[in-house]
């Protein structure tokens, strides 16, 4: 019940194009739901978040979409760029992943924007 | 936004020796740290969380006694790997919440631990 599953697990797009990245949860009690850029020898940064009362959220290029009763979230990124070639995880936790509240994180996605 | 630091950001020790990786929040209080571990290709790895002045709690399969973890002020926490041996070499990564935003996790740029 505390795995997110997360897909695919690599995935090549060409400049330009949308670049998409599923993740299911079992934990119906996770409310706080982020997605991470990881590059080579790099700390993981956030790169957007969602919270369960909104189905989507958009930052720039970045959108996600939330469906509650699916228990799925994707992150959608448009207009790739060769810059964005990095691996994404996505991640689940209750409240914001702070204190005692674990942040569990998928098993990530290895992007490659061909230019 | 907040940042997090860790020093080393690499280190080569040989095997037995015991190697100290520091976290710090620099421009925030973090009343809670967390150490992640990563291999090569993997996702993270909680490994323990610390509150600031208590001790630290080991996820299922840690051994506290191999990883010491010390959460003496609010902007310092360290990692200390005792006794290493070669199966220890990973990409060692903390992470701080606390005062700033609404809690949630910021990383630090991680430490590369090799043991030969």
């Amino acid at each position: 019940q505390q795995q997110v599953k997360q897909s695919p697990q690599s995935l090549i797009v060409q400049k330009g194009g949308i670049s998409i990245i599923n993740c299911a949860y079992e934990n119906t009690a996770f409310d706080y739901f982020p997605w991470y850029q990881q590059f080579p020898g790099k700390g993981p940064a956030l790169l957007i978040a969602i919270r369960p009362d909104v189905s989507e959220k958009k930052e720039g290029r970045f959108t996600i979409s939330f469906n509650k009763s699916a228990k799925q979230f994707s992150l959608h990124i448009m207009d790739s760029q060769p810059g964005d070639s990095a691996t994404y995880f996505c991640a689940a936790s209750r409240g914001y992943g702070g204190a005692t509240n674990k942040l569990i994180f998928g098993t990530g996605t290895l992007l490659a924007v061909q230019p | 936004g907040a940042v997090v630091s860790q020093h080393p950001s690499w280190v080569i020790c040989k095997s037995g020796t015991s190697v100290k990786i520091e976290c710090r929040s620099l421009d925030f209080q973090a009343t809670t740290m967390f150490w992640y571990r990563q291999f090569p290709k993997q996702s993270l790895m909680l490994m323990a969380t610390s509150n600031e002045g208590s001790k630290a709690t080991y996820e299922q399969g840690v051994e506290k006694d191999k990883f010491l973890i010390n959460h003496a002020s609010l902007t310092l926490s360290t990692l200390t790997v005792t006794s290493a041996h070669p199966e220890d070499s990973s990409f060692y990564i903390c992470s701080a919440a606390g005062t700033r935003g609404r809690g949630e996790q910021f990383f630090g740029p991680g430490t590369r631990l090799t043991v030969l």
